[in-house]
């Protein structure tokens, strides 16, 4: 069975740091991209960060520069290093997978795992 | 990085049929086919229903469709059942460097 676990959310103060895990397991994780993905509470979903597998990483301007994305394929495990935090970077923080790296397609993420809730709060 | 057009609440009585919109440009949902549907019940993760458009992942019941016209994407619910009742996300491929646009969410209410 395929499944990923979140882990590292935290109550953090503003301008501090936090680093997210990931743990992976039912699939061979280093052929994959991987995602992460935020909500905020009653928002909508919006995508923070991804790897390929070649360890190319990419992220939206809200995030980039204060946010840096990594993989280790033999832990099999997904990170994401968040600094500089501000308030509107609360959120339930979720890990995805994507496509393989043999696979034209794109823009899916499957499955998610269960999230783990990040504030940024004084 | 502005979100995809969904209406915020859509509802049908059980057995009928509903369609979620999902508008964008040409820059993501008219410009690939690369646009997936998720469905989100109440403190759950979301979970992938349609993908590349039109296509279901194993398992899903083929009650859901997908389908895309210029920069609007549908997804269809026939023979709407209460579990159904959910919010759901529209999500598209934008460019090489934006990556992955959400859209703004519809919640789906059986009467």
């Amino acid at each position: 069975e395929v499944q990923l676990v979140e882990s590292g959310g935290a109550l953090v103060q503003p301008g501090g740091s936090l680093r997210l895990s990931c743990a992976a397991s039912g699939f061979t994780f280093s052929t994959y991209d991987m995602h992460w993905i935020r909500q905020a509470t009653g928002k909508g979903l919006e995508w923070v960060s991804s790897i390929g597998t070649s360890g190319d990483t990419y992220y939206p301007d809200s995030v980039k520069g204060r946010f840096t994305m990594s993989r280790e394929n033999a832990e099999n495990s997904l990170y994401l290093q968040m600094n500089s935090l501000r308030a509107g970077d609360t959120a339930v923080y979720y890990c995805a997978r994507g496509r393989p790296y043999y696979d034209s397609s794109n823009g899916w993420f499957d499955p998610w795992g269960q999230g783990t809730l990040v504030t940024v709060s004084s | 990085q502005s979100a995809l057009t969904q209406p915020a609440s859509v509802s049908g009585s059980p057995g009928q049929s509903i369609t979620i919109s999902c508008t964008g440009t040409s820059s993501d949902v008219g410009g690939y086919n690369f646009v997936s549907w998720y469905q989100q019940h109440p403190g759950k993760a979301p979970k992938l229903m349609i993908y590349e458009v039109s296509k279901r992942p194993s398992g899903i019941s083929n009650r859901f469709s997908g389908s895309k016209s210029g920069n609007t994407a549908s997804l269809t619910i026939s023979g709407l059942q209460a579990e159904d009742e959910a919010d759901y996300y529209c999500s598209s491929y934008r460019n090489s460097i934006t990556l992955y646009v959400f859209g703004t969410g519809t919640k789906v209410l059986v009467l």
